[in-house]
């Protein structure tokens, strides 16, 4: 079974401060693991994702995400928070080595206050 | 542009109708995603199609009845709905849930008020 934890419902900070949004899971075999942004009134936008490689992934609008395979996590940050940043995030994981038609699992949303 | 387009955006029926939400993909994708969107609950997956076929139903209602004549149409059709099934309806696809790594692109989804 997979599952992923996004354990903040709302996470607040200033602009122009760097931000984190975190995300843990639990697969039994290697995660691909995905970040998503929901803007208002729109759907999920693919923001980045973790297949293999480097454990620090570059994604759209200046974030990144960093894998630790230790800790279990893929916590999303950018250095510099803008206002129009403000969204909801998910996190979503997929076991690796599950063959088939293996769905992804989507994390609960957090939602990213910006302030001015 | 997601390439993923919904129609309608919005949506008001009685319990008693018969309405379909249609989702269009664009990007030569094989696989074809519903999803529903409740206010401060998960995202809840409901169906999903592979070249055509279903391959997953995650326990819906049959009042929902899903329809995918072609890999880039996907249908939802609804009847006799209750108030709980208020909700935005997002539609996603991607390449073949086989290929594990590619990311889902999603519509901005049909919001639908049940009355």
């Amino acid at each position: 079974a997979q599952s992923v934890a996004q354990p903040e419902d709302q996470v607040n900070v200033a602009e122009g401060n760097p931000l984190t949004v975190k995300c843990t899971y639990s697969v039994s075999g290697n995660p691909y693991l995905f970040w998503y942004v929901q803007y208002p009134n729109r759907g999920l936008q693919f923001l980045l994702k973790y297949i293999t490689g480097d454990n620090l992934v570059k994604g759209s609008y200046g974030f990144e995400a960093e894998f630790n395979k230790s800790q279990t996590s893929f916590h999303l940050k950018k250095p510099s928070a803008l206002v129009s940043d403000s969204a909801l995030y998910f996190c979503a994981v997929r076991d690796m080595n599950s063959g088939g038609y293996q769905k992804v699992t989507f994390g609960t949303g957090t939602k990213l206050q910006v302030i001015p | 542009e997601t390439g993923v387009t919904q129609t309608p955006r919005h949506l008001v029926m009685g319990m008693t109708n018969k309405k379909s939400l249609k989702c269009e993909q664009h990007l030569g994708h094989n696989a074809m995603y519903w999803y529903k969107q409740s206010a401060k609950k998960p995202l809840e997956l409901m169906f999903v199609y592979n070249f055509k076929e279903q391959t997953e139903n995650n326990s819906v209602p049959s009042r929902f009845s899903p329809e995918c004549p072609n890999s880039s149409h996907l249908f939802l059709h609804l009847h006799t709905l209750q108030p709980e099934d208020s909700a935005l309806y997002l539609c996603a696809s991607s390449q073949a849930q086989g290929e594990g790594n590619q990311p889902q692109h999603f519509g901005d989804g049909t919001r639908l008020s049940i009355l």
